[in-house]
């Protein structure tokens, strides 16, 4: 049982660049999230995903896109990376359709990182 | 006022003693609770939830929820030094989910 998968671990972006975060989940949850951890700010909820088909903006949603592909999938998009972008992002997935309604189980994130 | 606060860190304990994290939030209408830990480099896991009031105890971790107050603290009773981590807390309100910045703690041997 794999849970959630992420790819990919690392990437490095020059200004401008664009690149799609995967991510995956086998546990046939509802919910799909894309979260940011920067030091001392926590995790920031980017979007999410509440079933397939529908997406929602979190908290700091500008520079990114998202695709809830199918249930299992759901990718994150920076069209024209920054280097305010420089951060860890973790995907999580959750069985309830609302936000906190049921615990996240976490992807094992993507270190990126935009010169 | 953020929504979810904790107190930063880095908290040291001793190895045998008893940790306490605190952590407070803003929304009054709170529903559920959540103790997240992260290790150095990891993602965050779940290790406790809490939904009501009182007391909630796994193993040597304890939450504890004050909806008056709008406090939730947990824990870690005979800390060890795998109980090194950052301790993540997160609130449920009324429409989302929020986290706070984490606690630190360093259990040295």
């Amino acid at each position: 049982n794999a849970g959630v998968t992420q790819t990919p671990k690392f990437q490095v972006l020059k200004t401008g660049q664009s690149m799609t975060l995967q991510c995956a989940q086998d546990m046939n949850h509802n919910s799909m999230y894309w979260y940011r951890q920067d030091p001392g700010m926590g995790l920031r909820l980017i979007y999410y995903s509440a079933s397939e088909g529908t997406t929602d903006k979190g908290e700091v949603p500008n520079g990114y896109n998202v695709s809830r592909l199918n249930k299992r999938e759901f990718s994150l998009r920076l069209e024209s990376a920054a280097p305010s972008q420089t951060s860890v992002y973790f995907c999580a997935s959750s069985e309830a359709r609302r936000q906190g309604g049921s615990p996240l189980h976490f992807g094992n994130g993507t270190r990126l990182t935009v010169t | 006022q953020k929504e979810v606060e904790q107190n930063s860190g880095p908290l040291s304990v001793p190895e045998g003693a008893i940790a306490s994290l605190n952590c407070t939030y803003s929304d009054r209408g709170s529903q559920s609770f959540f103790w997240y830990r992260q290790y150095s480099g990891k993602s965050p896991e779940l290790i406790m939830s809490i939904y009501s009031n009182g007391d909630k105890e796994d193993g040597r971790f304890t939450a504890q929820l004050n909806k008056a107050s709008q406090y939730v603290s947990l824990l870690i009773r005979d800390s060890q030094p795998s109980d090194s981590a950052t301790y993540l807390c997160a609130v449920k309100g009324d429409y989302k989910l929020s986290f706070g910045a984490g606690t630190t703690v360093t259990v040295r041997a």
